[in-house]
């Protein structure tokens, strides 16, 4: 399969906890995207890469939020101290930098905070 | 990236062609129209775009009007798979080497249902 995977597809946890999810986009793309929904709503943007490097982070929802890519392939987010909307599901989308930019999504992973 | 205006929600026969229109009024010169679709707990899917010209691939075709200020998705013989929020989105291209984000704004979408 040559498309864009999440792991884990789901994850519960306890408000307070850290968590880590992880993309791994379609090989030769290099952007990747991270997009939150919630219930009812459309995906919003929270921050992409091209290549290793961060070109947007200023949607990301609060300091708790990070998201990296070192090597230019696989990106993981990571929500500290996690609240109850934070529960959500987490999208990773991949693309090759190009005059259109067609963006390929994951699965997602969805989060549930207790 | 200009706002899109589409339905709520409508209703297709199975076998018949779903015509789901958007309205994008202010739509500038370099802004393509996106077409995605998420089915129910899944991640979004790509289905098609365009920047002027009408467009057609294996899952369906883009019409822009000349004035590009809407345009139509159809699917040409709509199946219960088909069942899912469709969203327009309407997004600038490349503004130059390394700058934009070309994130996608997704708004609420057509809530598409397939009767059978």
């Amino acid at each position: 399969d040559t498309g864009v995977s999440q792991d884990p597809r789901h994850k519960i946890t306890k408000r307070g906890q850290n968590v880590t999810f992880r993309c791994d986009p379609i090989s030769e793309h290099n952007r990747l995207y991270w997009y939150r929904q919630t219930l009812g709503q459309g995906p919003e943007f929270l921050t992409y890469f091209q290549n290793e490097a961060q070109l947007e982070k200023s949607r990301l929802l609060s300091d708790r939020f990070s998201a990296e890519r070192p090597k230019g392939s696989f990106s993981t987010l990571e929500i500290q101290r996690t609240e109850q909307g934070d529960s959500a599901m987490y999208l990773c989308a991949s693309a090759w930098y190009s005059q259109v930019d067609t963006q390929y999504f994951g699965p997602g992973t969805r989060l549930t905070v207790l | 990236d200009a706002k899109t205006t589409q339905p709520t929600s409508m209703d297709c026969a199975e076998g018949r062609a779903a015509n789901l229109p958007c309205n994008h009024s202010t739509i500038s010169g370099n802004e393509y129209v996106y077409w995605y679709r998420q089915i129910h707990s899944q991640g979004p899917q790509y289905i098609i775009h365009g920047l002027k010209n009408n467009e057609t691939n294996e899952m369906a075709s883009l019409i822009i009007t000349e004035d590009r200020k809407s345009s139509t998705l159809i699917l040409p013989h709509a199946t219960l798979r088909d069942t899912a929020v469709y969203y327009c989105i309407v997004r600038v291209g490349p503004r130059g080497s390394g700058a934009g984000s070309y994130q996608l704004t997704f708004g609420k979408g057509t809530k598409l249902s397939v009767i059978p």
